[in-house]
């Protein structure tokens, strides 16, 4: 159980473009999706957080109108990338988490597969 | 402002060695702590956590940790490796007054088991 799926898993596109990756939670209900970036041998960077119906909470210094997240449903949120750029490529990992229970904010965080995201 | 600290960037170790990865956070208030895996081309999946209660905690595939509050730290054990183990561990803090649930992880240890 408590599986995330991503997608894609990996995407090259040209400089300019927008690139939308999809972050589902598949046997489970998510009102809270987090959205994360990893460099090369370096640690999971919380970029923001998904809310389910509203607008998203973005860490300090993630630009929102550079990353749109949209949280429509409780099983899927999008990360949009617009007109990326060489330096927006990276890994982007999505986490998920069950809504089950009072204290919800304590379940642990189910990890999606990762999206590589490579800007030419 | 919260933040995970892992001392060990690479380790090497050849099986049935001893493990212990080193894991400090900064936050004064009450903290859930986790410790999660990567295997080569997988997601990242919980090891074990910490809540509240004994500091010993144990979790999958052998791995322990203790948390040690007067020290802030988290440490990983497992007694003896296997070649299986290799992988990318990351401890990650969520602060107890997140109601959000946001973590935030260090900055990872690969681990090498030699067979």
């Amino acid at each position: 159980g408590a599986v995330v799926s991503q997608h894609p898993s990996w995407v090259i596109c040209k400089s300019g473009t927008s690139v939308k990756i999809e972050c589902r939670s598949l046997d489970f209900q998510a009102t809270t999706m987090f959205w994360y970036r990893q460099f090369p041998k370096q640690s999971l960077m919380l970029m923001a957080t998904s809310n389910e119906g509203s607008k998203a909470t973005y860490e300090q210094g993630v630009e929102k109108d550079k990353f749109l997240i949209n949280h429509a449903s409780l099983t899927l949120s999008t990360l949009t990338v617009t007109s990326a750029h060489p330096e927006d490529s990276s890994f982007y990992i999505c986490s998920a988490r069950a809504e089950t229970g009072p204290a919800y904010s304590n379940q642990p965080q189910h990890f999606g597969d990762g999206t590589r995201l490579s800007i030419l | 402002a919260q933040s995970v600290s892992q001392h060990n960037h690479h380790v090497i170790l050849s099986e049935a060695a001893s493990l212990e990865l080193g894991c400090n956070y900064s936050y004064g208030g009450t903290v859930n702590l986790f410790w999660y895996v990567q295997y080569p081309g997988q997601h990242l999946q919980l090891l074990l956590k910490y809540f509240s209660g004994d500091p010993l905690v144990k979790g999958i595939k052998g791995f322990e940790a203790e948390f040690i509050k007067s020290k802030f730290s988290f440490n990983l054990r497992k007694p003896s490796v296997q070649w299986s183990d290799t992988a990318e561990y990351f401890c990650a803090v969520k602060g107890g007054s997140s109601n959000t649930g946001k973590l935030i992880f260090g900055q990872g240890t690969t681990l090498q088991v030699k067979p």
